[in-house]
């Protein structure tokens, strides 16, 4: 059964702090994983994926655990513009078919 | 940059009224994919595509048909819409690791 589950939130911190989310997905056989952001009332739009040895892209960070079965995003620094829903995609080798989104979690960023 | 273009943004339509979205890739993508999302529920798969004709269900293809007569083309077709199809219904199509989301259907069904 192709199950992702995330906090759906929200997350309230001021600007300038860190925040990490993570997802925790079922199937130990997925092999692909991303962040997805989304605007409220807009499309998703790729932030990252995430590879095995982690991965790094300014203020971002994404990890993966195996083991543990759970995708992580870590945002420091946070703005006002990162507020959004953040949302973990996760799919199996054997195609677009198998893409499982998580239902998201959401950040709020006050002054 | 590719380009999924869907035509229709926001449409208000009445119970048992044939539904038509259109979707159109501009990048010769292979593969297209019709989504809803719903407060709570996150995206879901309605039905998906990898080629010109052919097409598969997804999680939740109930009151939804699809075309795929061009390759750059997939429509999504509710033959009977129904106040429960009222819903944010995103088209994507895909190539290699990536995604690419059209800007989204936003349907109600009164």
């Amino acid at each position: 059964r192709k199950e992702v589950e995330q906090d759906p939130g929200p997350f309230n911190v001021p600007e300038g702090a860190t925040v990490a989310f993570n997802c925790t997905y079922s199937n130990s056989a997925s092999q692909s994983f991303f962040w997805y952001r989304q605007d409220c009332r807009k499309e998703p739009k790729l932030l990252m994926s995430v590879y095995s040895s982690g991965n790094e892209d300014g203020r971002f960070t994404a990890q993966l655990n195996r083991a543990s079965q759970y995708i992580s995003l870590l945002i420091r620094d946070s703005k006002l513009s990162d507020s959004a829903t953040y949302l973990c995609v996760v799919s199996l080798a054997s195609g677009y078919s198998t893409l499982t989104f998580g239902k998201g979690t959401m950040l709020l960023v006050s002054p | 940059d590719v380009k999924v273009t869907q035509s229709s943004r926001y449409l208000v339509k009445r119970t048992g009224e044939k539904v038509f979205l259109e979707c159109v890739q501009d990048m010769d993508h292979e593969n297209m994919f019709w989504y809803r999302q719903d407060p709570g529920l996150g995206l879901r798969l309605i039905y998906f595509s990898y080629d010109v004709k052919m097409k598969e269900k997804g999680d939740i293809p109930e009151g939804y048909s699809v075309s795929r007569e061009k390759k750059e083309r997939f429509s999504l077709i509710l033959e009977s819409a129904s106040t429960n199809q009222t819903s944010m219904y995103l088209c994507t199509s895909a190539s290699g690791n990536t995604i690419y989301f059209g800007e989204g259907s936003w349907l109600t069904v009164v």
